[in-house]
Protein backbone atom coordinates (compact mmCIF):
# COMPACT_ATOMS: atom_id res chain seq x y z
CA UNK A 1 0.00 0.00 0.00
CA UNK A 2 0.90 3.59 -0.53
CA UNK A 3 0.19 6.85 0.62
CA UNK A 4 0.65 10.59 -0.07
CA UNK A 5 0.48 13.75 2.52
CA UNK A 6 0.95 17.22 1.04
CA UNK A 7 0.95 19.15 4.45
CA UNK A 8 -0.71 22.40 3.44
CA UNK A 9 -3.43 23.11 0.89
CA UNK A 10 -2.34 26.17 0.25
CA UNK A 11 0.46 28.27 0.08
CA UNK A 12 1.24 32.17 -0.64
CA UNK A 13 4.30 33.40 -1.26
CA UNK A 14 5.52 36.30 -2.48
CA UNK A 15 6.94 37.29 -5.97
CA UNK A 16 10.97 36.41 -5.70
CA UNK A 17 10.67 34.83 -2.19
CA UNK A 18 11.20 30.84 -1.92
CA UNK A 19 8.12 28.11 -2.14
CA UNK A 20 8.51 25.08 -0.10
CA UNK A 21 5.59 22.62 -0.91
CA UNK A 22 5.84 20.07 1.85
CA UNK A 23 5.35 16.16 0.85
CA UNK A 24 5.38 13.07 3.00
CA UNK A 25 4.53 9.15 1.74
CA UNK A 26 4.41 5.80 2.58
CA UNK A 27 4.93 2.77 0.58
CA UNK A 28 4.92 -0.72 1.07
CA UNK A 29 7.82 -0.82 -2.04
CA UNK A 30 10.59 0.95 -2.99
CA UNK A 31 9.48 4.50 -4.45
CA UNK A 32 9.51 6.77 -7.37
CA UNK A 33 8.65 9.68 -6.13
CA UNK A 34 7.44 12.72 -8.83
CA UNK A 35 5.82 16.02 -8.43
CA UNK A 36 3.42 17.33 -11.32
CA UNK A 37 1.82 20.63 -11.34
CA UNK A 38 -1.06 21.26 -13.04
CA UNK A 39 -2.51 25.17 -14.44
CA UNK A 40 -6.00 26.10 -14.65
CA UNK A 41 -8.03 23.82 -17.37
CA UNK A 42 -4.53 22.47 -18.45
CA UNK A 43 -3.14 18.84 -17.65
CA UNK A 44 -0.65 17.96 -15.22
CA UNK A 45 2.66 18.73 -16.10
CA UNK A 46 5.47 16.74 -14.75
CA UNK A 47 8.00 18.86 -12.68
CA UNK A 48 10.57 16.13 -11.63
CA UNK A 49 11.26 12.63 -10.89
CA UNK A 50 13.42 10.66 -8.19
CA UNK A 51 13.85 7.12 -8.70
CA UNK A 52 16.62 5.84 -6.31
CA UNK A 53 19.38 8.01 -7.88
CA UNK A 54 20.44 11.28 -6.61
CA UNK A 55 18.33 12.38 -3.57
CA UNK A 56 18.88 15.84 -4.62
CA UNK A 57 16.53 15.98 -7.72
CA UNK A 58 16.14 19.26 -10.27
CA UNK A 59 13.67 19.75 -12.10
CA UNK A 60 12.12 22.18 -14.56
CA UNK A 61 11.43 25.95 -14.17
CA UNK A 62 14.03 25.90 -11.00
CA UNK A 63 12.26 23.80 -8.82
CA UNK A 64 14.30 21.01 -7.18
CA UNK A 65 12.86 17.92 -4.91
CA UNK A 66 15.27 15.84 -1.76
CA UNK A 67 14.12 12.75 -1.34
CA UNK A 68 14.63 12.30 2.61
CA UNK A 69 13.83 8.24 3.31
CA UNK A 70 14.63 8.80 6.90
CA UNK A 71 11.74 11.50 7.16
CA UNK A 72 9.89 9.61 4.05
CA UNK A 73 9.43 12.86 2.79
CA UNK A 74 10.10 14.48 -0.98
CA UNK A 75 9.66 18.17 -0.01
CA UNK A 76 9.58 20.54 -3.57
CA UNK A 77 11.61 23.68 -3.47
CA UNK A 78 12.14 27.08 -5.29
CA UNK A 79 14.12 29.85 -4.33
CA UNK A 80 12.74 32.44 -6.20
CA UNK A 81 9.18 32.08 -7.48
CA UNK A 82 8.07 33.48 -10.64
CA UNK A 83 4.22 35.07 -11.12
CA UNK A 84 4.04 31.86 -13.85
CA UNK A 85 4.27 29.50 -10.68
CA UNK A 86 0.71 30.35 -9.39
CA UNK A 87 -0.32 26.79 -9.90
CA UNK A 88 -1.42 23.39 -8.30
CA UNK A 89 0.82 21.19 -7.20
CA UNK A 90 0.49 17.21 -6.76
CA UNK A 91 3.18 14.89 -4.95
CA UNK A 92 2.89 11.71 -6.42
CA UNK A 93 4.31 8.27 -5.79
CA UNK A 94 4.49 5.11 -7.67
CA UNK A 95 5.90 1.67 -6.79
CA UNK A 96 9.24 0.63 -8.17
CA UNK A 97 9.96 -2.66 -8.92
CA UNK A 98 6.92 -4.27 -10.45
CA UNK A 99 6.64 -5.72 -14.03
CA UNK A 100 3.83 -4.28 -15.17
CA UNK A 101 3.19 -0.50 -15.39
CA UNK A 102 1.90 0.45 -11.69
CA UNK A 103 -0.78 2.80 -11.01
CA UNK A 104 0.07 6.25 -9.22
CA UNK A 105 -1.04 7.95 -5.88
CA UNK A 106 -1.72 11.40 -5.42
CA UNK A 107 -1.25 13.30 -2.75
CA UNK A 108 -4.64 16.32 -2.20
CA UNK A 109 -2.71 18.91 -3.96
CA UNK A 110 -1.27 22.76 -2.59
CA UNK A 111 -2.76 25.50 -4.41
CA UNK A 112 0.01 28.54 -4.46
CA UNK A 113 -0.71 32.22 -4.72
CA UNK A 114 2.14 34.35 -5.76
CA UNK A 115 1.49 37.66 -4.96
CA UNK A 116 3.32 40.93 -7.08
CA UNK B 1 7.46 17.35 -28.03
CA UNK B 2 5.08 14.76 -28.01
CA UNK B 3 1.92 14.98 -26.27
CA UNK B 4 -1.64 13.14 -25.08
CA UNK B 5 -4.50 14.08 -26.01
CA UNK B 6 -7.94 13.65 -25.04
CA UNK B 7 -11.43 14.47 -26.71
CA UNK B 8 -13.79 16.10 -25.86
CA UNK B 9 -12.35 18.45 -23.58
CA UNK B 10 -16.03 18.86 -21.65
CA UNK B 11 -18.66 16.49 -22.50
CA UNK B 12 -22.55 16.68 -21.11
CA UNK B 13 -24.56 13.50 -20.73
CA UNK B 14 -27.78 12.51 -19.24
CA UNK B 15 -27.67 10.29 -16.70
CA UNK B 16 -28.48 6.45 -17.59
CA UNK B 17 -26.59 7.21 -20.85
CA UNK B 18 -23.48 6.03 -22.61
CA UNK B 19 -20.38 7.77 -22.85
CA UNK B 20 -17.28 7.24 -24.61
CA UNK B 21 -13.92 9.25 -23.46
CA UNK B 22 -11.41 9.00 -25.93
CA UNK B 23 -7.54 9.46 -26.02
CA UNK B 24 -4.52 9.10 -27.79
CA UNK B 25 -1.43 8.19 -26.02
CA UNK B 26 1.92 9.32 -27.41
CA UNK B 27 2.94 6.76 -30.04
CA UNK B 28 5.98 4.98 -28.78
CA UNK B 29 4.52 4.08 -25.15
CA UNK B 30 3.25 1.01 -24.12
CA UNK B 31 1.25 1.80 -21.35
CA UNK B 32 -1.98 3.66 -20.84
CA UNK B 33 -3.95 4.90 -17.61
CA UNK B 34 -6.99 6.15 -16.48
CA UNK B 35 -7.23 8.69 -13.43
CA UNK B 36 -10.23 10.89 -12.27
CA UNK B 37 -10.35 13.98 -10.12
CA UNK B 38 -14.04 14.59 -8.89
CA UNK B 39 -14.13 18.21 -7.85
CA UNK B 40 -12.51 18.69 -4.53
CA UNK B 41 -11.09 15.52 -4.30
CA UNK B 42 -7.54 13.93 -4.94
CA UNK B 43 -6.47 12.30 -8.77
CA UNK B 44 -7.75 8.93 -8.51
CA UNK B 45 -6.34 5.92 -10.42
CA UNK B 46 -8.77 3.98 -12.16
CA UNK B 47 -7.09 1.73 -14.49
CA UNK B 48 -3.99 0.50 -16.21
CA UNK B 49 -3.29 -1.14 -19.67
CA UNK B 50 -0.92 -3.02 -21.06
CA UNK B 51 -0.53 -5.56 -24.17
CA UNK B 52 -4.30 -5.22 -24.92
CA UNK B 53 -5.44 -6.06 -21.48
CA UNK B 54 -5.96 -4.58 -17.70
CA UNK B 55 -2.88 -4.78 -15.62
CA UNK B 56 -4.60 -3.30 -12.71
CA UNK B 57 -7.81 -1.45 -11.81
CA UNK B 58 -9.27 -0.03 -8.67
CA UNK B 59 -12.63 -0.70 -6.78
CA UNK B 60 -13.91 2.21 -8.52
CA UNK B 61 -13.19 0.74 -11.89
CA UNK B 62 -16.44 -1.77 -11.75
CA UNK B 63 -18.50 -3.39 -14.36
CA UNK B 64 -19.98 -0.18 -15.60
CA UNK B 65 -16.71 0.69 -16.94
CA UNK B 66 -14.25 -0.55 -19.74
CA UNK B 67 -11.15 0.02 -21.79
CA UNK B 68 -10.29 -0.46 -25.28
CA UNK B 69 -7.47 0.13 -27.82
CA UNK B 70 -9.76 0.00 -30.63
CA UNK B 71 -6.86 0.26 -33.00
CA UNK B 72 -2.80 1.92 -32.73
CA UNK B 73 -4.09 4.98 -31.49
CA UNK B 74 -6.59 5.47 -29.46
CA UNK B 75 -6.90 4.41 -25.72
CA UNK B 76 -11.01 4.82 -25.08
CA UNK B 77 -12.75 4.94 -21.54
CA UNK B 78 -16.27 3.86 -21.84
CA UNK B 79 -18.81 3.91 -18.95
CA UNK B 80 -22.00 2.24 -19.85
CA UNK B 81 -24.50 3.72 -17.49
CA UNK B 82 -23.59 7.12 -16.53
CA UNK B 83 -24.42 7.74 -12.63
CA UNK B 84 -24.32 11.65 -11.18
CA UNK B 85 -21.30 10.86 -8.68
CA UNK B 86 -19.23 10.02 -12.58
CA UNK B 87 -19.00 13.42 -13.04
CA UNK B 88 -15.38 14.28 -12.78
CA UNK B 89 -12.39 15.14 -14.57
CA UNK B 90 -11.15 12.36 -16.64
CA UNK B 91 -7.33 11.75 -17.35
CA UNK B 92 -5.46 9.54 -19.75
CA UNK B 93 -1.95 9.56 -19.11
CA UNK B 94 0.65 6.90 -21.14
CA UNK B 95 4.12 6.27 -20.48
CA UNK B 96 6.75 4.17 -21.97
CA UNK B 97 7.19 1.70 -19.49
CA UNK B 98 6.50 0.65 -15.57
CA UNK B 99 6.47 2.20 -12.19
CA UNK B 100 10.02 4.28 -12.67
CA UNK B 101 9.16 6.11 -15.90
CA UNK B 102 7.02 9.28 -15.16
CA UNK B 103 3.33 9.28 -16.77
CA UNK B 104 2.49 11.51 -19.66
CA UNK B 105 -1.44 13.26 -19.19
CA UNK B 106 -3.53 14.70 -21.39
CA UNK B 107 -5.88 18.04 -20.13
CA UNK B 108 -8.25 15.78 -19.08
CA UNK B 109 -12.49 15.31 -20.38
CA UNK B 110 -14.64 17.29 -17.98
CA UNK B 111 -17.53 14.75 -17.63
CA UNK B 112 -20.85 16.38 -16.52
CA UNK B 113 -23.58 13.70 -15.54
CA UNK B 114 -27.31 15.68 -15.53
Amino acid sequence: AQSVTQLDSHVSVSEGTPVLLRCNYSSSYSPSLFWYVQHPNKGLQLLLKYTSAATLVKGINGFEAEFKKSETSFHLTKPSAHMSDAAEYFCVVSAQGRAAGNKLTFGGGTRVLVKP
Amino acid sequence: EPEVTQTPSHQVTQMGQEVILRCVPISNHLYFYWYRQILGQKVEFLVSFYNNEISEKSEIFDDQFSVERPDGSNFTLKIRSTKLEDSAMYFCASSVQGSNQPQHFGDGTRLSIL
